[in-house]
């Protein structure tokens, strides 16, 4: 069974920073690209970034381009957000999830973590 | 970046009727279109890929249709536990943009 299990999410201040991290499970790790995903309280769904298996390739948002940083350790089953300059628009539950075949299809997600950014 | 149109933003509807969701895209995406269910409290679950192809484990009564621009989703018949807000996403370019939602409740 797939497992996704988020961690690191906390009340930050703005212009702070934090690092989430996505412990995976119950697949072969460094077959799939892997994404993160938020959603802002009372919000839709905003897709964040993406890492492709080897981590040669990643994507990000333009909302969150050049501050946040998508990174992978396959030899820890781990997925990783670095997250700096944090705003308060950055306030969301992040969600980490498994990609089915490098095609944007996100078809198993982890319960998130929450991050609050917050004077 | 291809921007997805969900309609409508939210629905009441009663058990056992039809329920119809369309979502528009701002180019032609072909199929490259899934939905997603999200219940309260819990993270999405992928319902439908390749804009009509149904997800091992889910319910017929849902299914996806549509290609280009339009698409539409449809549950043949609501049963309490389909409360959820639903989301269209795209992947055909990167980003993977999501719809903004359908929040579905029981009239």
């Amino acid at each position: 069974e797939v497992q996704l299990v988020e961690s690191g999410g906390v009340v930050v201040q703005p212009g702070g920073s934090l690092r989430l991290s996505c412990a995976a499970s119950g697949f072969t790790f460094d077959d799939y690209t892997m994404h993160w995903v938020r959603q802002a309280p009372g919000k839709g769904l905003e897709w964040v970034s993406l890492i492709s298996w080897d981590g040669g390739s990643t994507y990000y948002a333009d909302s969150v381009k050049g501050r946040f940083t998508i990174s992978r350790d396959n030899s820890k089953n781990s997925l990783y957000l670095q997250m700096n300059s944090l705003r308060t628009e950055d306030t969301a539950l992040y969600y980490c999830a498994k990609d089915r075949s490098d095609a944007e299809i996100l078809d198993n997600w982890g319960q998130g973590t929450l991050v609050s950014v917050s004077s | 970046d291809i921007q997805m149109t969900q309609s409508p933003s939210s629905l009441s509807a009663s058990v056992g009727d039809r329920v119809t969701i369309t979502c528009q895209a701002s180019q032609d995406i072909s199929n490259y279109l899934n939905w997603y269910q999200q219940k309260p409290g819990k993270a999405p679950k992928l319902l439908i890929y390749d804009a009509s192809n149904l997800e091992t484990g889910v319910p017929s009564r849902f299914s996806g249709s549509g290609s280009g621009t339009d698409f539409t989703f449809t549950i043949s018949s609501l049963q309490p536990e389909d409360i959820a807000t639903y989301y269209c996403q795209q992947y055909d370019n990167l980003p993977p943009l999501f719809g903004q939602g359908t929040k579905l409740e029981i009239k």
